[in-house]
């Protein structure tokens, strides 16, 4: 398995602002993926991140509002750009491991963000 | 289209009844199909792999093709078992698609 931890687990913000997002794993992954779950709804995947090249996007999310870094094979960072209401979410960090069972998504534990 | 669907919000169930909480997918492909769990203040974990065809806490899932469902099902529900579950499908490079969950609740 693979041991997630996200910072911040929470946070409320200002409209306008921006919030970087961080997901550190303790093992190399090769895939590492960003949900959100809006309040009452599933989730949805954003983008993949990439390690060495730029995140890959889901329909419906662009890299302006939500730029993300892969620097290494255990770090991530999804920034929540110009923020509104709208964006108040429960962000998931996600991973497939490269051993054991490479099939299967490990979750972090998510950062709940409210948007004022 | 790919798509996941789980009808019911809310699944009540008293302690010792079946439980069956419903998943029907939409995939032009081969499917790949989960069951995920997140039980109260805890995150969201794999419960189980259709490809396994194993049986995790009493719970079971088959894959039916031709009515396309992965409903999940479990003979004797335990109060321990309240949560809210989600049937994912798996497209290409390792992207799933959730459903939007049942939240079961066993009652004593």
């Amino acid at each position: 398995s693979a041991v997630i931890s996200q910072k911040p687990s929470r946070d409320i913000c200002q409209r306008g602002t921006s919030l970087t997002i961080q997901c550190q794993v303790d093992s190399q992954v090769t895939m590492m993926f960003w949900y959100r779950q809006q309040p009452g709804q599933s989730l949805t995947l954003i983008a993949t991140a990439n390690q060495g090249s730029e995140a890959t996007y889901e329909s419906g999310f662009v890299i302006d509002k939500f730029p993300i870094s892969r620097p290494n094979l255990t770090f991530s960072t999804l920034t929540v750009s110009n923020m509104s209401p709208e964006d108040s979410s429960i962000y998931l960090c996600s991973v497939n491991p490269t051993s054991g069972r490479p099939d299967t998504q490990y979750f972090g534990p998510g950062t709940r963000l409210t948007v004022l | 289209a790919q798509r996941v669907t789980q009808p019911e919000k809310l699944l009540s169930v008293f302690k010792g009844a079946p439980v069956e909480l419903k998943c029907n997918y939409s995939y032009s492909g081969s499917p790949e199909l989960f069951w995920y769990v997140q039980y109260s203040r805890q995150r969201l974990q794999l419960l189980l792999r259709h490809i396994s065809r194993e049986s995790i806490k009493g719970f079971t899932a088959d894959l039916n093709k031709g009515e396309t469902s992965f409903h999940l099902k479990k003979p004797f529900a335990q109060e321990e078992d309240s949560a809210m579950y989600y049937c994912a499908l798996k497209r290409n490079t390792d992207k799933l698609i959730f459903g939007t969950g049942t939240r079961l609740q066993v009652f004593p």
